[in-house]
Protein backbone atom coordinates (compact mmCIF):
# COMPACT_ATOMS: atom_id res chain seq x y z
CA UNK A 1 0.00 0.00 0.00
CA UNK A 2 1.25 3.28 -1.00
CA UNK A 3 2.15 5.94 2.16
CA UNK A 4 3.35 9.28 1.63
CA UNK A 5 5.28 11.32 4.01
CA UNK A 6 6.10 14.90 4.37
CA UNK A 7 8.69 16.77 6.39
CA UNK A 8 8.81 19.01 8.22
CA UNK A 9 5.16 19.02 9.49
CA UNK A 10 5.99 22.61 9.57
CA UNK A 11 8.52 25.32 8.42
CA UNK A 12 8.60 29.10 9.30
CA UNK A 13 11.20 30.78 7.04
CA UNK A 14 11.83 35.20 6.99
CA UNK A 15 10.78 36.53 3.75
CA UNK A 16 13.12 35.94 0.77
CA UNK A 17 14.50 33.08 1.81
CA UNK A 18 14.97 30.29 -0.72
CA UNK A 19 13.19 26.91 0.67
CA UNK A 20 12.64 23.31 -0.45
CA UNK A 21 9.20 20.59 0.88
CA UNK A 22 10.20 16.90 1.24
CA UNK A 23 8.48 14.52 -0.05
CA UNK A 24 9.02 10.99 0.11
CA UNK A 25 6.61 7.75 -1.20
CA UNK A 26 7.19 4.19 -0.38
CA UNK A 27 5.99 2.39 -4.10
CA UNK A 28 8.13 3.88 -7.01
CA UNK A 29 5.42 2.53 -9.36
CA UNK A 30 3.34 5.60 -9.75
CA UNK A 31 1.77 7.53 -12.67
CA UNK A 32 2.26 10.62 -11.57
CA UNK A 33 3.13 13.44 -8.45
CA UNK A 34 1.43 16.25 -7.88
CA UNK A 35 1.70 19.13 -5.46
CA UNK A 36 -0.58 21.27 -4.07
CA UNK A 37 -1.55 24.59 -1.83
CA UNK A 38 -4.37 24.70 0.60
CA UNK A 39 -5.19 27.38 1.97
CA UNK A 40 -7.57 28.03 5.34
CA UNK A 41 -11.12 27.10 4.98
CA UNK A 42 -10.01 26.85 1.02
CA UNK A 43 -10.41 23.30 -1.19
CA UNK A 44 -6.68 22.22 -2.48
CA UNK A 45 -4.85 23.99 -5.60
CA UNK A 46 -3.01 22.03 -7.98
CA UNK A 47 0.69 23.80 -8.16
CA UNK A 48 2.91 21.17 -10.12
CA UNK A 49 1.85 17.70 -12.16
CA UNK A 50 5.11 15.20 -12.66
CA UNK A 51 4.51 12.93 -14.52
CA UNK A 52 6.00 9.63 -14.00
CA UNK A 53 8.73 10.17 -17.04
CA UNK A 54 9.49 13.41 -16.17
CA UNK A 55 12.05 14.54 -13.65
CA UNK A 56 10.49 17.67 -13.05
CA UNK A 57 8.24 20.72 -13.70
CA UNK A 58 8.57 24.37 -13.21
CA UNK A 59 5.64 27.27 -12.80
CA UNK A 60 7.00 30.54 -12.09
CA UNK A 61 8.99 30.55 -8.25
CA UNK A 62 8.12 27.13 -8.23
CA UNK A 63 10.14 24.25 -9.15
CA UNK A 64 9.75 20.10 -8.41
CA UNK A 65 11.44 17.55 -8.85
CA UNK A 66 11.00 13.66 -8.81
CA UNK A 67 13.51 10.52 -8.39
CA UNK A 68 11.10 7.37 -8.52
CA UNK A 69 14.27 5.45 -7.84
CA UNK A 70 14.89 6.78 -4.39
CA UNK A 71 10.67 7.93 -3.77
CA UNK A 72 11.19 11.28 -3.46
CA UNK A 73 9.97 14.77 -4.46
CA UNK A 74 10.77 18.49 -3.69
CA UNK A 75 9.11 21.48 -4.35
CA UNK A 76 11.69 24.67 -4.63
CA UNK A 77 10.40 27.75 -3.74
CA UNK A 78 12.40 30.38 -4.55
CA UNK A 79 12.25 34.05 -3.28
CA UNK A 80 9.19 33.06 -0.68
CA UNK A 81 6.68 35.99 -0.05
CA UNK A 82 4.12 36.14 2.77
CA UNK A 83 1.29 34.88 0.22
CA UNK A 84 3.40 31.64 0.02
CA UNK A 85 1.73 30.91 3.58
CA UNK A 86 -0.31 28.09 3.14
CA UNK A 87 0.28 24.32 3.68
CA UNK A 88 1.76 22.62 1.05
CA UNK A 89 0.66 18.63 0.48
CA UNK A 90 2.16 16.28 -2.21
CA UNK A 91 0.02 13.44 -3.53
CA UNK A 92 0.83 10.43 -5.45
CA UNK A 93 -1.15 8.68 -8.44
CA UNK A 94 -4.44 8.69 -10.14
CA UNK A 95 -6.35 8.00 -7.34
CA UNK A 96 -4.08 10.65 -5.25
CA UNK A 97 -2.85 9.30 -2.12
CA UNK A 98 -1.46 12.24 0.28
CA UNK A 99 1.23 13.20 2.71
CA UNK A 100 -0.12 15.25 4.92
CA UNK A 101 1.53 18.08 4.30
CA UNK A 102 3.80 21.07 5.40
CA UNK A 103 2.63 24.11 7.13
CA UNK A 104 4.42 27.10 5.61
CA UNK A 105 4.42 30.62 7.09
CA UNK A 106 6.37 33.09 5.08
CA UNK A 107 7.30 35.96 7.75
CA UNK A 108 7.38 39.64 6.66
CA UNK B 1 -14.97 29.64 -14.77
CA UNK B 2 -13.63 26.85 -14.17
CA UNK B 3 -14.87 25.16 -10.85
CA UNK B 4 -16.19 22.52 -8.94
CA UNK B 5 -19.03 23.33 -6.78
CA UNK B 6 -19.35 21.82 -3.22
CA UNK B 7 -23.11 22.68 -1.02
CA UNK B 8 -23.45 22.88 1.63
CA UNK B 9 -20.42 24.57 3.17
CA UNK B 10 -20.89 24.20 6.60
CA UNK B 11 -23.82 21.76 8.11
CA UNK B 12 -24.12 21.26 11.88
CA UNK B 13 -26.75 18.08 12.32
CA UNK B 14 -27.61 15.26 14.35
CA UNK B 15 -26.84 11.13 14.32
CA UNK B 16 -29.18 9.57 12.11
CA UNK B 17 -30.57 12.02 9.93
CA UNK B 18 -30.00 11.52 6.44
CA UNK B 19 -28.15 14.24 4.07
CA UNK B 20 -26.34 14.79 1.08
CA UNK B 21 -23.79 16.98 0.03
CA UNK B 22 -24.22 18.01 -3.63
CA UNK B 23 -20.69 18.09 -5.90
CA UNK B 24 -21.39 20.13 -9.09
CA UNK B 25 -18.25 20.65 -12.02
CA UNK B 26 -18.63 23.11 -15.42
CA UNK B 27 -14.96 21.33 -17.26
CA UNK B 28 -16.74 18.44 -18.58
CA UNK B 29 -14.70 16.19 -16.85
CA UNK B 30 -15.19 12.22 -16.32
CA UNK B 31 -13.54 11.37 -13.35
CA UNK B 32 -15.12 12.61 -9.73
CA UNK B 33 -14.36 11.61 -6.47
CA UNK B 34 -14.96 12.64 -3.13
CA UNK B 35 -12.32 12.59 0.05
CA UNK B 36 -12.23 13.60 3.99
CA UNK B 37 -9.53 15.40 5.75
CA UNK B 38 -9.08 14.61 9.22
CA UNK B 39 -6.66 16.09 11.71
CA UNK B 40 -3.54 13.34 11.69
CA UNK B 41 -4.66 11.47 9.29
CA UNK B 42 -4.64 14.08 6.01
CA UNK B 43 -7.09 13.49 3.25
CA UNK B 44 -8.67 10.18 2.17
CA UNK B 45 -10.79 9.11 -0.41
CA UNK B 46 -13.86 7.82 0.00
CA UNK B 47 -15.43 7.27 -3.30
CA UNK B 48 -14.74 7.91 -6.90
CA UNK B 49 -16.02 7.95 -10.13
CA UNK B 50 -14.59 7.08 -13.51
CA UNK B 51 -18.05 8.27 -15.54
CA UNK B 52 -21.87 8.23 -15.85
CA UNK B 53 -23.20 4.93 -13.99
CA UNK B 54 -19.54 3.93 -12.73
CA UNK B 55 -18.47 4.12 -9.51
CA UNK B 56 -15.63 3.10 -7.08
CA UNK B 57 -15.10 2.30 -3.26
CA UNK B 58 -11.79 4.44 -1.95
CA UNK B 59 -10.37 3.29 1.06
CA UNK B 60 -12.86 4.76 3.35
CA UNK B 61 -16.34 3.99 2.31
CA UNK B 62 -18.20 2.90 5.26
CA UNK B 63 -21.08 4.70 5.89
CA UNK B 64 -21.10 6.36 2.48
CA UNK B 65 -23.02 6.17 -0.60
CA UNK B 66 -22.53 8.05 -3.89
CA UNK B 67 -24.55 8.28 -7.35
CA UNK B 68 -23.34 9.46 -10.88
CA UNK B 69 -26.32 9.60 -12.84
CA UNK B 70 -25.36 13.08 -14.86
CA UNK B 71 -21.32 13.73 -15.73
CA UNK B 72 -21.64 17.25 -14.01
CA UNK B 73 -23.00 15.90 -10.88
CA UNK B 74 -21.79 13.71 -8.01
CA UNK B 75 -23.16 13.94 -4.75
CA UNK B 76 -22.20 12.21 -1.33
CA UNK B 77 -25.06 10.58 0.74
CA UNK B 78 -24.78 9.76 4.38
CA UNK B 79 -27.68 7.74 4.97
CA UNK B 80 -27.41 7.25 8.87
CA UNK B 81 -24.94 9.96 9.86
CA UNK B 82 -22.63 9.13 13.37
CA UNK B 83 -20.73 11.87 15.07
CA UNK B 84 -17.07 10.05 13.59
CA UNK B 85 -18.18 11.24 10.20
CA UNK B 86 -17.47 14.69 11.76
CA UNK B 87 -14.95 15.65 8.86
CA UNK B 88 -14.42 18.46 6.26
CA UNK B 89 -15.20 16.80 2.74
CA UNK B 90 -13.74 17.65 -0.04
CA UNK B 91 -14.79 17.14 -4.22
CA UNK B 92 -12.43 16.87 -6.91
CA UNK B 93 -12.50 16.29 -11.00
CA UNK B 94 -10.31 15.89 -13.35
CA UNK B 95 -10.05 15.09 -17.04
CA UNK B 96 -9.78 11.71 -18.59
CA UNK B 97 -6.02 12.01 -19.39
CA UNK B 98 -3.17 9.99 -17.61
CA UNK B 99 -2.21 12.93 -16.25
CA UNK B 100 -4.87 15.02 -15.78
CA UNK B 101 -4.33 17.43 -12.59
CA UNK B 102 -7.27 17.45 -9.64
CA UNK B 103 -9.44 20.43 -9.44
CA UNK B 104 -11.52 20.92 -5.56
CA UNK B 105 -14.15 22.63 -4.29
CA UNK B 106 -14.00 24.51 -1.17
CA UNK B 107 -14.66 21.78 1.05
CA UNK B 108 -18.22 20.98 3.59
CA UNK B 109 -17.62 21.49 7.16
CA UNK B 110 -19.86 18.35 8.46
CA UNK B 111 -20.45 17.77 12.16
CA UNK B 112 -22.54 15.24 13.05
CA UNK B 113 -23.65 15.63 16.42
Amino acid sequence: KQEVTQIPAALSVPEGENLVLNCSFTDSAIYNLQWFRQDPGKGLTSLLLIQSSQREQTSGRLNASLDKSSGRSTLYIAASQPGDSATYLCAVGRKLVFGQGTRLTINP
Amino acid sequence: EAQVTQNPRYLITVTGKKLTVTCSQNMNHEYMSWYRQDPGLGLRQIYYSMNVEVTDKGDVPEGYKVSRKEKRNFPLILESPSPNQTSLYFCASRGAGLNQPQHFGDGTRLSIL
